[in-house]
């Protein structure tokens, strides 16, 4: 099992560009979900998802979108860049409702200037 | 509001010297506290859940314990390899589907040879 990959590693954007974060997972987990991890603050909840089909906000969802259309796959949009978005992106993963373990990829760094 | 403390934010141990780290909570109806590890650059690795009260989990050097306000995680003699940031995350109902997880800032815990 490769567990839960994202793609890119590393991206700059300028103000206004848009791109998509991948994040796949081979662990066929229901629950995914997307956080952003800042200098000085705990990891926070963007958008997550229980299952294809189905997603919801998390804490700081304004300028990000996703969706979820495969069990394997939950990409996150950036519309419109801003350099606040400018920060580390993790995606997670966990089997589903009453299974609270969840299981991280390695990691986005993003730089908006 | 949901809130996770942890303490020390750094700790700089001599290999061999055990200590623990804590992680304070204040939350509604707790599902799950949990551990995980993070090394630069990396994502969080999952180390334990603990539940109720009262449990213990242990992996190697590491003894994480929970009380109704808090949890530790003891290291005993611990090696430069266990340098890392130390997360705790705790699991509330709510959020839609059971999916609320809440972070605290972690521990920088820097273990000298």
């Amino acid at each position: 099992n490769a567990g839960v990959t994202q793609t890119p590693k590393f991206q700059v954007l300028k103000t206004g560009q848009s791109m998509t974060l991948q994040c796949a997972q081979d662990m066929n987990h229901e629950y995914m979900s997307w956080y952003r991890q800042d200098p000085g603050m705990g990891l926070r909840l963007i958008h997550y998802s229980v299952g294809a089909g189905i997603t919801d906000q998390g804490e700081v969802p304004n300028g990000y979108n996703v969706s979820r259309s495969t069990t394997e796959d939950f990409p996150l949009r950036l519309l419109s860049a801003a350099p606040s978005q400018t920060s580390v992106y993790f995606c997670a993963s966990r089997r589903g409702r009453n299974s609270y373990e969840q299981y991280f990829g390695p990691g986005t760094r993003l730089t908006v200037t | 509001e949901d809130q996770v403390t942890q303490s020390p934010e750094a700790l700089r141990l001599q290999e061999g010297e055990s200590s623990s780290l804590n992680c304070s909570y204040t939350v509604s109806g707790l599902r799950g506290l949990f551990w995980y590890r993070q090394d630069p650059g990396k994502g969080p690795e999952f180390l334990f859940t603990l539940y109720s009260a009262g449990e213990e989990k242990e992996k190697e050097r590491l003894k994480a314990t929970l009380t109704k306000k808090e949890s530790f995680l003891h290291i005993t003699a611990p090696k430069p390899e266990d340098s890392a940031t130390y997360l705790c995350a705790v699991q509330a109902p709510g959020g839609g589907s059971n999916y609320k997880l809440t972070f605290g800032k972690g521990t920088l815990l820097t273990v000298n040879p």
